[in-house]
């Protein structure tokens, strides 16, 4: 089964700076690879979807890779803002054999960008 | 498009009450998921459904949970009895099956505190 891990479980950070999140996974039999914010009493909402062929993708200040050798992926956030400030979720999408869908996620990371 | 839609959003209930959540996916997504959050676990999956039949549902903790998709627009999460660790966040989510790259969309949550 594959397991997901993010670390680290919290963050705190300054205005203006540079950040990176990391996700580990166990398994490279993926087919892609989400970066998910959670806000505090709301549900998840997708940053950004790199498929398993693909090495990284862009939005905005947001950059995530992917190294599916490694099990290892990033989420760089560029320039932040307090309004940055959410839990940062990781989810792969398993391969299944059967029809439908398998996705895996990590337990996040907890930014907080202190204006 | 409304998205992922779930009802009821706060639920405070008695232990060994039955407790309904329902779920809207979006219209053309053929896999629904229910998710539970808590801050001790994470989001766990408890149960998938790929064209209104459950996949997978070994996430389910228990007999008390049970989980029905009778249409491809609807879907129901019962609790019965309810008991005081039940208390979480119960996300319901919606994707196209297919392995080409798809995302996964959340609800904004049903909130259920039993006491």
């Amino acid at each position: 089964k594959q397991e997901v891990t993010q670390i680290p479980a919290a963050l705190s950070v300054p205005e203006g700076e540079n950040l990176v999140l990391n996700c580990s996974f166990t398994d490279s039999a993926i087919y892609n690879l989400q970066w998910f914010r959670q806000d505090p009493g709301k549900g998840l909402t997708s940053l950004l979807l790199i498929q398993s062929s693909q090495r990284e993708q862009t939005s905005g200040r947001l950059n995530a890779s992917l190294d599916k050798s490694s099990g290892r992926s990033t989420l760089y956030i560029a320039a932040s803002q307090p309004g940055d400030s959410a839990t940062y979720l990781c989810s792969l999408g398993g391969e299944e054999v059967h029809t439908g869908n398998q996705f895996y996620f990590g337990t996040g990371t907890s930014l907080t960008v202190i204006p | 498009d409304a998205g992922v839609i779930q009802s009821p959003r706060h639920e405070v209930t008695e232990m060994g009450q039955e407790v309904t959540l329902r779920c809207k996916p979006i219209s053309g997504h053929n896999s629904l998921f229910w998710y539970r959050q808590t801050m001790m676990r994470g989001l766990e999956l408890l149960i998938y459904f790929n064209n209104n039949v459950p996949i997978d549902d070994s996430g389910m903790p228990e007999d008390r949970f049970s989980a029905k998709m009778p249409n491809a627009s609807f879907s129901t999460l019962k609790i019965q009895p309810s008991e005081p660790r039940d208390s979480a966040v119960y996300f319901c989510a919606s994707s196209f099956g297919g392995h080409s790259g798809n995302t996964i969309y959340f609800g904004e949550g049903s909130w259920l505190t039993v006491v």
